[in-house]
């Protein structure tokens, strides 16, 4: 059964103080990594697909990586405006046609 | 108007109502989707449908009857709920239903409470 495992569930940062957020998978055959954006009362939205290990792909002050096992969101001097929660999700050989989620990291960047 | 629209945003039933969800896509994809996401709880894919034909049910109770008259529109019906399935509601749409480009668009959701 494919797994998806966020961590932290909840991240509190400073504005300007840069962290990571972990994305962990257990799936059989990945056949791409979603990372989408949810802000309060809103769907989410999408960011960042990665397919291979070792593919990175940035956006803004964002920036995804991608190992055989885990992705990273790295988050380089965030600003309160990035506070949301960010859902990881995999597609898997085996379910192609479906997403599995992570339940997500809540990020909440303080001025 | 662009992008994915979910009627309507809030809704409160009782459990022997009878309601329904609306889900309108602008964007020309042939793919639409109906998700569930409770607090703290990963998203759960409820329904597929790809060019109008239901392609996934997982498991979902009869309760929860979905409806694709179009590529455009998605409806979910709603009978004899249980508290337990209040969440929001979530419909998505994506462009490439058959490939691995499985970037979905979704709206902003339905919030539903059962009492």
């Amino acid at each position: 059964e494919d797994q998806v495992t966020q961590s932290p569930e909840a991240l509190r940062l400073q504005e300007g103080e840069s962290s990571s957020l972990n994305c962990s998978y257990t799936v059989s055959g990945l056949r791409g990594l979603f990372w989408y954006r949810q802000d309060p009362g809103k769907g989410p939205e999408f960011l960042f697909t990665l397919y291979s290990a070792g593919e990175e792909k940035e956006k803004e002050r964002l920036k995804a990586t991608l190992t055989k096992k885990e992705s990273f969101l790295h988050i380089t001097a965030p600003k309160p405006e990035d506070s949301a929660t960010y859902l990881c999700a995999v597609q898997a050989g085996s379910s192609a046609r479906q997403l599995t989620f992570g339940s997500g990291t809540q990020l909440t960047v303080l001025p | 108007e662009t992008g994915v629209t979910q009627t309507p945003r809030h809704l409160v039933m009782g459990m022997t109502n009878k309601k329904s969800l609306k889900c309108e896509q602008h964007l020309g994809h042939n793919a639409m989707y109906w998700y569930k996401q409770s607090a703290k709880k990963p998203l759960e894919l409820m329904f597929v449908y790809n060019f109008k034909e239901q392609t996934e049910n997982n498991s979902v109770p009869s309760r929860f009857s979905p409806e694709c008259p179009n590529s455009s529109h998605l409806f979910l019906h709603l009978h004899t709920l249980q508290p337990e399935d209040s969440a929001l509601y979530l419909c998505a749409s994506s462009q490439d239903p058959q490939g691995r480009k499985e970037k979905l668009f979704f709206g902003s959701g339905t919030q539903l409470s059962v009492l």
